[in-house]
């Protein structure tokens, strides 16, 4: 079966930082491109970042671009979301997402069939 | 990078017919074909229903189906049944190399 799952989320501090991990199975990771997802509560979804095949090319939505990192461990089947500079604005359920074809352009055209369950990220003091 | 738009709410009775409408620029939804549709029932992860503007993944049923007219992509929902009582979500790529969304349609199946 093929499987996303999530982890990581947490409550953290404005400001602080925190990791977020897509553990992948069912599938060869390493042929499809992936993405990260957010939703804060009770809001439509927003695109957060995508990243190629082997890594090598990384893109962000400008509300997360220097303070969020995206990467992935194809040896591991896992991708990453790496979080910095917390805000407030930051505090949502966190999906990752693999697209219906392989290559590494498949993520900006032919839509995510697969997600993960979602891990809820809570920037506050 | 705007937010496409789409209706907050629309309903429609059993059987009936509804369109939700996600409006863009020519620098997303009237730029490319590369529109999708998302289906997400509370508490759950979203589902794809649509790619490409108008193609059905595999198990998807031909009573979903998606258009688009210039800026504006279209989801239309034949034969509504109440397990079609979710939220919608459209995505389009965009000329900046990144995905945008639309703010999301609630549908109520009275």
């Amino acid at each position: 079966e093929v499987q996303l799952l999530e982890s990581g989320g947490g409550l953290v501090q404005p400001g602080g930082s925190l990791r977020l991990s897509c553990a992948a199975s069912g599938f060869t990771f390493s042929s499809y491109a992936m993405i990260w997802v957010r939703q804060p509560p009770g809001k439509g979804l927003e695109w957060v970042s995508g990243i190629t095949t082997g890594g090598g090319t990384t893109y962000y939505a400008d509300s997360v671009k220097g303070r969020l990192t995206i990467s992935r461990d194809n040896s591991k089947n896992t991708l990453y979301l790496q979080m910095n500079s917390l805000r407030a604005e930051d505090t949502a359920v966190y999906y990752c997402a693999k697209p219906r074809t392989t290559g590494s352009s498949a993520w900006r055209y032919y839509g995510m069939d697969v997600w993960g369950q979602g891990t809820t990220v809570t920037v506050s003091s | 990078q705007s937010a496409l738009t789409q209706p907050a709410s629309v309903s429609g009775s059993p059987g009936q017919s509804i369109t939700i409408s996600c409006t863009g620029t020519s620098s997303d939804v009237g730029g490319y074909n590369y529109v999708s549709w998302y289906q997400q029932h509370p508490g759950k992860a979203p589902k794809l229903m649509i790619y490409e503007v108008s193609n059905r993944p595999s198990g998807v049923s031909n009573r979903f189906s998606g258009s688009k007219t210039g800026n504006t992509a279209s989801l239309t929902i034949s034969g509504l049944q109440a397990e079609d009582e979710a939220d919608y979500h459209c995505t389009s790529y965009t000329t900046s190399n990144t995905l945008v969304f639309g703010g999301g349609t609630k549908l109520t199946v009275l």
